[in-house]
């Protein structure tokens, strides 16, 4: 099985900061990487897929990059309904799993 | 645009079966993967499992000895069940759509019901 690692499990920043959130495979994905956004009591939001393709209706300060094992997400300037819960999750190999989550908070 | 919902019991027994069901509207059930996927309180996100709509099904091995997924195309529904629940799989239960693209991405979710395993 394929295990997720996100870095930082936390971070605080202010609106209009630039933030990244890293997420690390156990083994070569490729490109079979998404990333979800979500809120307290809510579902979560699809954001990007296939690693750097941004959802229909997504913002454009969300982008994603990597391949291989190592892959971030980056806000470019951190809106104050961005605060919410990350998770990325492979899609390359049966089972898929989720990585265990970046909380930003409002510092 | 595509509705999921769950519905099902929100309280279980330990030992029996937890048995859910996720009403797809506004959209067909064809042509699409249909996951659960669950989250412990305060926990992260775990794949349960898929039905792609002609019937084939993958499982989660942490899972799969107890746990059966099943689709109904004409009520557009798909349904999990997992037998002799412990308190462990107490969590929000969600269920959601990937397109057959070759990347499994969520792309729809219900919006999760909550089952609590209790006696």
């Amino acid at each position: 099985d394929i295990q997720m690692t996100q870095s930082p499990s936390s971070l605080s920043a202010s609106v209009g900061d630039r933030v990244t959130i890293t997420c690390r495979a156990s083994q070569s994905i490729r490109n079979y990487l998404n990333w979800y956004q979500q809120k307290p009591g809510k579902a979560p939001k699809l954001l990007i897929y296939a690693a750097s393709s941004l959802q229909s209706g997504v913002p454009s300060r969300f982008s994603g990059s990597g391949s291989g094992t190592d892959f971030t997400l980056t806000i470019s300037s951190l809106q104050p309904e961005d605060f919410a819960t990350y998770y990325c999750q492979q899609s390359y190999s049966t089972p898929l799993s989720f990585g265990g989550g970046t909380k930003v908070e409002i510092k | 645009q595509v509705q999921l919902q769950e519905s099902g019991p929100g309280l279980v027994k330990p030992s029996e079966t937890l048995s859910l069901t996720c009403t797809v509207s506004g959209g067909s059930i064809s042509s699409y993967y249909w996951s659960w996927i669950r989250q412990p309180p305060g926990k992260a996100l775990e794949w349960i499992g898929y039905i792609y709509y002609s019937g084939t099904t993958y499982y989660n091995p942490s899972l799969k000895s107890r746990v059966t997924i099943s689709v109904d195309t004409s009520k557009n529904q798909f349904s999990v069940k997992l037998t002799s629940v412990t308190a462990a799989d107490t969590a929000v239960y969600f269920c959601a759509r990937a397109p057959s693209t070759g990347y499994y991405y969520f792309d729809s979710w219900g919006q999760g019901t909550l089952v609590t395993v209790s006696s």
